[in-house]
């Protein structure tokens, strides 16, 4: 079952533009992880950030993480068409045992 | 270096028939998932192994469905007798399980279709 929810569910932007994405949960995590996915491909890893840090970088990308509102952010700065695809959190609430949110369906026009 | 391999990458057949589909993941990585994905219901854990066994197969969502694992580098999901409603994108991932989560390394799925 989920337990990530994105939000929203989808976006749509000019190139150049940040994008915001956010991510609610439910039970206590060990660890957050956003995900992109491209059409027709798998998941590709983004960025991990444990329970204990509030915030983490990765290039354009910027993830928030509130452990008190059980919620994340996701960040992507000066985006480029490249970044069209859709974006998932997943909650790790023990070591192997991840859930993936319905994800947010992000579109940078050119 | 080599990322998941599954085969096949699409899949169509009629209902009743047996489906299988094959996972390679990534050497040295210890731990092997399967997902199905539908845009009804999204990502669903369906089975987990960790060094060739299974351990939670919770999320199968019935016994037409097996999971198998018979060595590191090679794992098979099986629906017999399938139905339209498995049609989905069945992923596999895996992933270096140390003491705690790490990312996972996902193929590039199989579109299944039950006509």
């Amino acid at each position: 079952s989920q337990q990530g929810e994105e939000d929203p569910q989808a976006l749509s932007i000019q190139e150049g533009e940040n994008a915001t994405m956010n991510c609610s949960y439910k039970t206590s995590i060990n660890n957050l992880q956003w995900y992109r996915q491209n059409s027709g491909r798998g998941l590709v890893h983004l960025i991990l950030i444990r329970s204990n840090e509030r915030e983490k970088h990765s290039g354009r990308l910027r993830v928030t993480l509130d452990t008190s509102k059980k919620s994340s952010s996701l960040l992507i700065t000066a985006s480029r068409a490249a970044d069209t695809a859709s974006y998932f959190c997943a909650t790790a609430v023990n070591n192997n045992d991840m859930r993936f949110g319905a994800g947010t369906r992000l579109t940078v026009k050119p | 270096d080599a990322g998941v391999i599954q085969s096949p990458r699409h899949e169509v057949t009629e209902m009743g028939q047996e489906v299988t589909l094959r996972c390679k993941p990534i050497s040295g990585h210890n731990s092997l998932f399967w997902y199905r994905q539908t845009m009804m219901r999204g990502l669903e854990l369906l089975i987990y192994f960790n060094n060739n066994v299974p351990i939670d197969d919770s999320g199968m969502p019935e016994d037409r469905f097996s999971a198998k694992m018979p060595n590191a580098s090679f794992s098979t999901l099986k629906i017999q007798p399938s139905e339209p409603r498995d049609s989905a994108v069945y992923f596999c991932a895996s992933s270096f399980v140390v003491g705690g989560n790490q990312p996972q390394h996902f193929g590039d799925g199989t579109r299944l279709s039950i006509l």
